[in-house]
């Protein structure tokens, strides 16, 4: 299947520093989606981007849509405790049906 | 409706038995989609339907794995003959809103654990 490199694999930052992290693939996609994900639980949408170059916010959450169509990036602005968890981009091929692929996940720890 | 549920949450079985999960979508979302998802990994696709058309199968759905969706609402993943690899969180995920079409949202899953 597709692969979907996400990037850095963890983190551990202070409370109140920003955060950043990115999905990069060799192929071209037509929609990304971020998630994040509890242990024990399914993903949660935190932001959904449907055209290059697309930038789009949701409170202290901001993500890019590449302009190169290869790429997606997510930036978490003064962190706070429960942001902690496991962060997953997802990408739609265009050249595919309605499949996602996802990246393997970028965990965050935020020490208080 | 508030969101897709899923059920069980937790499922321990011996190799070589036959497990059933049940996924039901947001009420207003056509497509309906399984994933597996195993420890450190990211989730992976096995099955896709819109309304109760299977469309899209994922070469990671053995013979073993059979979906339905009869009546285009809830919908079941089987296993049959399970194996120990076959342990691993298996996710539904429902979407098809006007104007969000894309946008997937997922259940809490089921947890599988084969013995």
């Amino acid at each position: 299947g597709q692969q979907l490199n996400q990037s850095p694999q963890s983190m551990f930052i202070q409370e109140g520093e920003d955060v950043s992290m990115n999905c990069t693939s060799s192929s071209i996609f037509n929609t990304w989606l971020w998630y994040k994900q509890d242990p024990g639980e399914g993903p949660v949408l935190l932001i959904a981007l449907y055209k290059a170059g697309e930038l789009t916010s949701n409170g202290r959450l901001t993500a890019q849509f590449g302009i190169t169509r290869k790429d997606s990036f997510l930036n978490i602005s003064a962190s706070i405790p429960s942001d902690v968890g496991i962060y997953f981009c997802a990408g739609q091929l265009y050249t595919a049906g309605n499949q996602f692929y996802f990246g393997t996940g970028t965990s965050l720890t935020v020490i208080p | 409706d508030t969101g897709v549920s899923q059920d069980p949450r937790h499922k321990i079985t011996k190799r070589g038995q036959n497990v059933t999960f049940r996924c039901d979508p947001i009420s207003e979302h056509n497509r309906l989609y399984w994933y597996r998802q195993t420890l450190g990994q990211g989730p992976e696709f096995l099955t896709y339907f819109q309304n109760e058309a299977q469309l899209e199968k994922s070469r990671l759905l053995s013979d073993r794995f059979s979906a339905e969706r009869p009546k285009g609402s809830f919908s079941t993943l089987e296993i049959q003959r399970t194996e120990q690899g076959d342990s691993a969180m298996y996710l539904c995920a429902s979407s098809g809103l006007e104007g969000q079409s894309n946008e997937q949202f997922f259940g809490p899953g089921t947890r599988l654990t084969v013995l």
